[in-house]
């Protein structure tokens, strides 16, 4: 099976701009969840979707947002960009009963 | 959930055992003790978890103390490839908890050839 996958792997933004972020699943998973990873701060949760609900969400602000669709592809929108918000944006997919996570290699994000 | 705790570094030679330890005093009945591991610009990887009992996969063997206060992660025999971060996590498992993963800082191994 193809493992999780992130587009795009890198991204230059500017401060004030929004951002989408796209993660698809490994094929059969209905669980995405989305990480922030910074050097000061670690890896820390966003949210998780489950059959297009979201189930759970971190410590952050309004401007971060997702959404999951049907066919299990989330999606993952940062809006009015902060130079804070550089960072690594990481998606796990679940099978749904299983804790096992499995992530993808990330979408390095910069804001300037 | 609850915290660990994990040295900040460790060094093994190539070829050699390692083993990382993990503590957990607060560590819950319902509580899995999971190991994941990050290398160079990559997403982290799940490696193993248990609940009370010694696990052992192909990548690894976990060892649970008897009072689960502590854990350690061994690795039978390091190669340059398994220089990573290794995050100790503990997680509860539930229909009703909460799924996400809490990562403290982890222990970044570095593997001497």
């Amino acid at each position: 099976k193809a493992g999780v996958t992130q587009t795009p792997r890198y991204l230059i933004k500017t401060r004030g701009q929004q951002v989408t972020l796209s993660c698809s699943p490994i094929s059969g998973h209905r669980s995405v969840s989305w990480y922030q990873q910074t050097p000061g701060q670690g890896l820390q949760f966003l949210f998780e979707y489950f059959s297009e609900t979201q189930r759970n969400k971190g410590n952050f602000p309004g401007r971060f947002s997702g959404r999951q669709f049907s066919n299990s592809r989330s999606e993952m929108n940062v809006s009015t960009l902060e130079l804070g918000d550089s960072a690594l944006y990481l998606c796990a997919s679940m099978p749904g009963s299983v804790e096992t996570q499995y992530f993808g290699p990330g979408t390095r994000l910069l804001v300037l | 959930d609850a915290k660990t705790t994990q040295p900040n570094s460790m060094e093994s030679n190539e070829e050699e055992p390692v083993h990382l330890p993990c503590n957990h005093s607060t560590i819950s009945g319902t509580d899995y003790i999971h190991w994941y591991r990050q290398l160079p610009s990559q997403g982290p990887e799940y490696v193993i978890h248990g609940l009370t009992s010694n696990v052992n996969n192909r990548m690894a063997s976990l060892a649970i103390a008897e009072d689960r206060k502590s854990s350690t992660l061994i690795l039978h025999r390091a190669t340059l490839r398994d220089a990573a971060v290794y995050y100790c996590i503990l997680r509860v498992i539930s229909s009703g908890s909460a799924r996400q993963l809490t990562f403290g800082s982890g222990t970044q191994l570095t593997v001497l050839p």
